[in-house]
Protein backbone atom coordinates (compact mmCIF):
# COMPACT_ATOMS: atom_id res chain seq x y z
CA UNK A 1 0.00 0.00 0.00
CA UNK A 2 2.30 3.24 -1.66
CA UNK A 3 -0.83 5.88 -0.07
CA UNK A 4 0.14 8.60 -2.41
CA UNK A 5 2.99 8.72 -4.52
CA UNK A 6 4.03 11.89 -6.20
CA UNK A 7 6.60 12.55 -8.95
CA UNK A 8 9.55 13.87 -9.36
CA UNK A 9 11.27 14.22 -6.22
CA UNK A 10 12.85 17.01 -7.37
CA UNK A 11 13.27 19.49 -10.45
CA UNK A 12 15.09 22.27 -11.86
CA UNK A 13 14.05 24.67 -14.29
CA UNK A 14 14.52 27.50 -16.26
CA UNK A 15 11.88 30.26 -16.12
CA UNK A 16 9.37 30.24 -19.22
CA UNK A 17 10.01 26.51 -18.81
CA UNK A 18 6.66 24.25 -18.55
CA UNK A 19 6.31 20.72 -16.78
CA UNK A 20 3.87 18.75 -14.51
CA UNK A 21 3.76 17.35 -11.71
CA UNK A 22 1.92 13.74 -11.38
CA UNK A 23 0.07 12.53 -8.49
CA UNK A 24 -1.31 8.61 -7.81
CA UNK A 25 -2.95 7.76 -4.52
CA UNK A 26 -3.77 4.05 -3.87
CA UNK A 27 -6.50 4.47 -0.93
CA UNK A 28 -9.55 5.38 -3.01
CA UNK A 29 -9.84 8.63 -1.71
CA UNK A 30 -12.63 10.81 -3.14
CA UNK A 31 -10.56 14.22 -2.67
CA UNK A 32 -6.66 15.56 -3.77
CA UNK A 33 -4.98 18.49 -3.01
CA UNK A 34 -2.27 20.21 -4.19
CA UNK A 35 -0.32 22.16 -2.02
CA UNK A 36 2.75 24.13 -1.97
CA UNK A 37 5.56 24.78 1.01
CA UNK A 38 7.40 28.15 1.54
CA UNK A 39 9.22 28.59 4.58
CA UNK A 40 7.38 30.26 7.29
CA UNK A 41 4.12 30.58 5.31
CA UNK A 42 3.18 26.45 5.94
CA UNK A 43 1.20 24.85 3.49
CA UNK A 44 -0.76 26.53 1.37
CA UNK A 45 -4.03 24.99 -0.95
CA UNK A 46 -3.42 25.66 -5.00
CA UNK A 47 -6.15 23.56 -6.37
CA UNK A 48 -8.24 20.98 -4.79
CA UNK A 49 -10.10 18.12 -6.52
CA UNK A 50 -13.55 17.68 -4.69
CA UNK A 51 -14.39 14.04 -6.63
CA UNK A 52 -13.11 13.00 -9.38
CA UNK A 53 -14.08 15.34 -12.48
CA UNK A 54 -14.23 18.46 -10.59
CA UNK A 55 -11.40 20.74 -10.00
CA UNK A 56 -11.56 23.99 -7.66
CA UNK A 57 -9.05 26.96 -7.04
CA UNK A 58 -7.75 27.12 -4.21
CA UNK A 59 -5.77 30.24 -2.42
CA UNK A 60 -2.78 30.19 -4.83
CA UNK A 61 -4.21 29.16 -7.79
CA UNK A 62 -2.54 31.44 -10.16
CA UNK A 63 0.17 30.76 -12.38
CA UNK A 64 -1.08 26.67 -12.09
CA UNK A 65 -3.47 24.01 -13.68
CA UNK A 66 -4.92 21.03 -12.67
CA UNK A 67 -6.35 17.77 -14.21
CA UNK A 68 -8.22 15.07 -12.65
CA UNK A 69 -7.32 12.20 -14.34
CA UNK A 70 -9.44 9.42 -12.90
CA UNK A 71 -10.43 9.10 -8.81
CA UNK A 72 -6.67 7.48 -8.60
CA UNK A 73 -4.46 10.77 -10.24
CA UNK A 74 -4.62 14.52 -10.06
CA UNK A 75 -1.44 16.16 -12.23
CA UNK A 76 -0.49 19.99 -11.57
CA UNK A 77 0.57 22.00 -14.54
CA UNK A 78 3.01 24.79 -14.84
CA UNK A 79 2.56 26.21 -18.34
CA UNK A 80 5.57 28.84 -17.66
CA UNK A 81 7.39 28.86 -15.23
CA UNK A 82 9.05 31.40 -13.02
CA UNK A 83 11.29 31.74 -10.25
CA UNK A 84 8.23 33.18 -7.75
CA UNK A 85 7.09 29.32 -8.10
CA UNK A 86 10.44 27.71 -6.20
CA UNK A 87 9.08 25.92 -3.22
CA UNK A 88 8.35 22.21 -2.30
CA UNK A 89 4.85 20.93 -3.99
CA UNK A 90 2.98 18.26 -1.76
CA UNK A 91 0.16 16.21 -3.61
CA UNK A 92 -2.44 15.27 -0.86
CA UNK A 93 -5.82 12.86 -0.50
CA UNK A 94 -8.24 12.48 2.21
CA UNK A 95 -11.58 10.86 2.09
CA UNK A 96 -13.80 14.04 1.89
CA UNK A 97 -14.40 16.90 3.79
CA UNK A 98 -13.39 17.41 7.03
CA UNK A 99 -11.49 14.73 7.08
CA UNK A 100 -8.03 14.52 7.51
CA UNK A 101 -5.32 14.25 4.57
CA UNK A 102 -2.48 12.07 3.26
CA UNK A 103 0.47 13.63 1.68
CA UNK A 104 3.10 12.30 -0.41
CA UNK A 105 6.76 12.91 0.00
CA UNK A 106 7.02 16.19 -1.88
CA UNK A 107 8.27 17.37 -5.11
CA UNK A 108 11.40 20.23 -4.43
CA UNK A 109 11.09 22.56 -7.59
CA UNK A 110 13.62 25.55 -8.78
CA UNK A 111 12.75 28.06 -10.99
CA UNK A 112 16.12 29.79 -12.35
CA UNK B 1 -9.57 36.09 4.66
CA UNK B 2 -9.77 33.19 6.48
CA UNK B 3 -6.59 32.54 8.65
CA UNK B 4 -5.18 30.48 11.20
CA UNK B 5 -2.88 31.97 13.58
CA UNK B 6 0.15 29.64 15.18
CA UNK B 7 2.64 30.31 17.98
CA UNK B 8 4.96 30.19 18.91
CA UNK B 9 6.97 29.94 15.71
CA UNK B 10 10.14 28.44 17.82
CA UNK B 11 9.90 26.16 20.79
CA UNK B 12 12.35 24.98 22.61
CA UNK B 13 11.91 22.60 25.85
CA UNK B 14 14.16 19.72 27.75
CA UNK B 15 12.94 16.70 27.58
CA UNK B 16 10.13 15.28 29.77
CA UNK B 17 8.57 18.58 29.94
CA UNK B 18 5.55 19.39 28.21
CA UNK B 19 5.18 21.78 25.41
CA UNK B 20 2.16 23.27 24.28
CA UNK B 21 1.36 25.19 20.73
CA UNK B 22 -1.63 27.45 19.96
CA UNK B 23 -3.77 28.42 17.48
CA UNK B 24 -6.42 30.68 16.65
CA UNK B 25 -8.52 30.57 13.32
CA UNK B 26 -10.82 33.67 11.71
CA UNK B 27 -13.53 31.52 9.76
CA UNK B 28 -16.64 31.23 12.58
CA UNK B 29 -17.84 28.44 10.46
CA UNK B 30 -14.41 26.00 10.65
CA UNK B 31 -15.45 22.89 12.44
CA UNK B 32 -12.51 20.54 12.25
CA UNK B 33 -9.09 21.11 13.35
CA UNK B 34 -6.30 18.55 12.06
CA UNK B 35 -2.22 18.83 13.41
CA UNK B 36 -0.13 17.78 11.41
CA UNK B 37 3.80 16.93 12.29
CA UNK B 38 6.26 17.18 9.75
CA UNK B 39 10.20 16.23 10.36
CA UNK B 40 12.87 17.40 8.61
CA UNK B 41 12.78 16.94 4.53
CA UNK B 42 9.54 14.79 5.40
CA UNK B 43 6.25 14.88 4.57
CA UNK B 44 3.40 16.42 6.83
CA UNK B 45 1.79 13.58 8.80
CA UNK B 46 -1.51 13.67 10.76
CA UNK B 47 -1.12 12.88 14.54
CA UNK B 48 -4.46 13.94 15.98
CA UNK B 49 -7.59 15.94 15.24
CA UNK B 50 -10.93 17.42 16.80
CA UNK B 51 -14.54 18.18 15.87
CA UNK B 52 -15.95 21.09 16.66
CA UNK B 53 -18.72 19.15 18.66
CA UNK B 54 -15.89 18.44 21.24
CA UNK B 55 -13.92 20.15 23.19
CA UNK B 56 -10.67 18.08 24.11
CA UNK B 57 -9.17 14.38 22.37
CA UNK B 58 -6.38 12.52 23.74
CA UNK B 59 -3.82 9.93 22.27
CA UNK B 60 -1.39 8.86 24.39
CA UNK B 61 0.90 11.54 25.37
CA UNK B 62 -0.54 14.28 22.95
CA UNK B 63 -4.24 16.12 23.42
CA UNK B 64 -6.14 18.73 22.12
CA UNK B 65 -8.35 21.27 23.56
CA UNK B 66 -10.63 23.51 21.16
CA UNK B 67 -12.56 27.07 22.14
CA UNK B 68 -14.77 27.31 19.45
CA UNK B 69 -16.42 30.78 21.70
CA UNK B 70 -12.72 31.78 21.54
CA UNK B 71 -11.92 30.16 18.12
CA UNK B 72 -8.62 28.62 20.17
CA UNK B 73 -7.67 25.69 19.71
CA UNK B 74 -4.38 23.86 21.15
CA UNK B 75 -2.03 20.95 20.95
CA UNK B 76 -0.43 19.67 24.11
CA UNK B 77 2.47 17.19 24.44
CA UNK B 78 3.00 15.87 27.77
CA UNK B 79 6.94 14.41 28.71
CA UNK B 80 8.19 15.03 25.71
CA UNK B 81 11.06 12.92 23.76
CA UNK B 82 13.58 14.05 21.34
CA UNK B 83 11.70 12.13 18.08
CA UNK B 84 8.62 14.91 19.00
CA UNK B 85 11.62 17.19 17.53
CA UNK B 86 9.76 18.88 14.24
CA UNK B 87 7.49 21.17 12.99
CA UNK B 88 3.93 21.29 13.85
CA UNK B 89 1.16 22.95 11.83
CA UNK B 90 -2.41 23.00 12.87
CA UNK B 91 -5.08 23.77 10.27
CA UNK B 92 -8.98 24.77 10.09
CA UNK B 93 -11.61 23.98 7.79
CA UNK B 94 -15.34 23.67 7.53
CA UNK B 95 -16.84 20.18 7.80
CA UNK B 96 -19.71 20.92 4.65
CA UNK B 97 -17.29 22.27 1.89
CA UNK B 98 -14.28 21.83 4.08
CA UNK B 99 -12.17 21.10 1.27
CA UNK B 100 -10.34 24.48 1.76
CA UNK B 101 -7.91 23.84 4.46
CA UNK B 102 -6.28 26.72 6.18
CA UNK B 103 -3.02 25.67 8.19
CA UNK B 104 -0.93 27.63 10.47
CA UNK B 105 2.60 29.34 9.85
CA UNK B 106 4.03 26.32 11.78
CA UNK B 107 6.07 25.81 14.95
CA UNK B 108 9.34 23.92 14.86
CA UNK B 109 9.92 22.19 18.27
CA UNK B 110 13.04 21.29 19.51
CA UNK B 111 13.14 18.79 22.75
CA UNK B 112 16.58 18.99 23.85
CA UNK B 113 17.98 15.39 25.91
Amino acid sequence: NAGVTQTPKFQVLKTGQSMTLQCAQDMNHNSMYWYRQDPGMGLRLIYYSASEGTTDKGEVPNGYNVSRLNKREFSLRLESAAPSQTSVYFCASSGGQGLGAFFGQGTRLTVV
Amino acid sequence: GENVEQHPSTLSVQEGDSAVIKCTYSDSASNYFPWYKQELGKRPQLIIDIRSNVGEKKDQRIAVTLNKTAKHFSLHITETQPEDSAVYFCAASRGIGGFKTIFGAGTRLFVKA
